[in-house]
């Protein structure tokens, strides 16, 4: 069984910059998994931003940015604005028409 | 503009089924594999299954093998999920999701929420 790992949550000062992370529980995360990120508000469909591993979906802010970071892989988000407040989620591609969702983790923006 | 539609959710007993339906529009719906993802509450996002553009090839977690059928009529440019045998654990918001390569969803439904209870 693949597993994919997020941290739970994670807090950020507005202004400030987080990164991240998305990581397999055995093996590295690399580009040919085509890593992509979403952001959810509650009640709402997820919102893609970044898709294979580092190019943002059109109208997503130049703040949003992707990598790979060692064996995982990144979202960057820099100058947090408070809107920013947000689940967000990594999907890896596991061939054979097969994704994992990460856990997702919990952005707090204070 | 992209639009995914879901429709057919419901409060549902423990073993019993339901069907979930998925109208899209917007798009040449042929040239897209079509997925569903759901979301138990206050969980995270599951990818549930997948099926290609032309309805022959299918995909599914291993939670649902044997329970779970995707299809699609392109004819109605609509895509399905027969859900039977239904457990507490499948509990969730339903999404429709088209995707694309490489390998990621840039369009997605509204979401159909799914009770299973007695």
């Amino acid at each position: 069984q693949t597993v994919v790992t997020q941290e739970p949550s994670f807090s950020v000062s507005p202004g400030g910059t987080v990164t991240l992370t998305c990581a397999l529980t055995s093996g590295s995360v690399s580009i040919s998994h085509y890593p992509s990120w979403y952001q959810q508000t509650p009640g709402q469909a997820p919102r893609t931003l970044i898709y294979n591993t580092t190019t943002r979906s059109s109208g997503v802010p130049a703040r949003f940015s992707g990598s790979i970071l060692g064996n995982k892989v990144a979202l960057i988000i820099t100058g947090a604005q408070a809107h920013d407040e947000s689940d967000y989620y990594c999907v890896l591609y596991m061939g054979g028409g097969v994704w994992v969702f990460g856990g997702g983790t919990k952005l707090t923006v204070l | 503009e992209v639009q995914l539609v879901e429709s057919g959710g419901g409060l549902v007993q423990p073993g019993g089924s339901l069907r979930l339906s998925c109208a899209a529009s917007g798009f040449t719906f042929t040239d897209y594999w079509m997925n569903w993802v759901r979301q138990a509450p206050g969980k995270g996002l599951e990818w549930v299954a997948k099926i290609d553009q032309g309805g022959r090839e299918e995909s599914y977690v291993d939670s649902v093998k044997g329970r779970f059928t995707i299809s699609r009529d392109n004819a109605k440019n609509s895509v399905y999920l027969q859900m039977n045998s239904l457990r507490g654990e499948d509990t969730a918001v339903y999404f429709c999701a088209r995707s694309q390569w490489p390998g990621y969803f840039p369009s997605w439904g509204q979401g159909a929420l799914v009770t299973v209870s007695s």
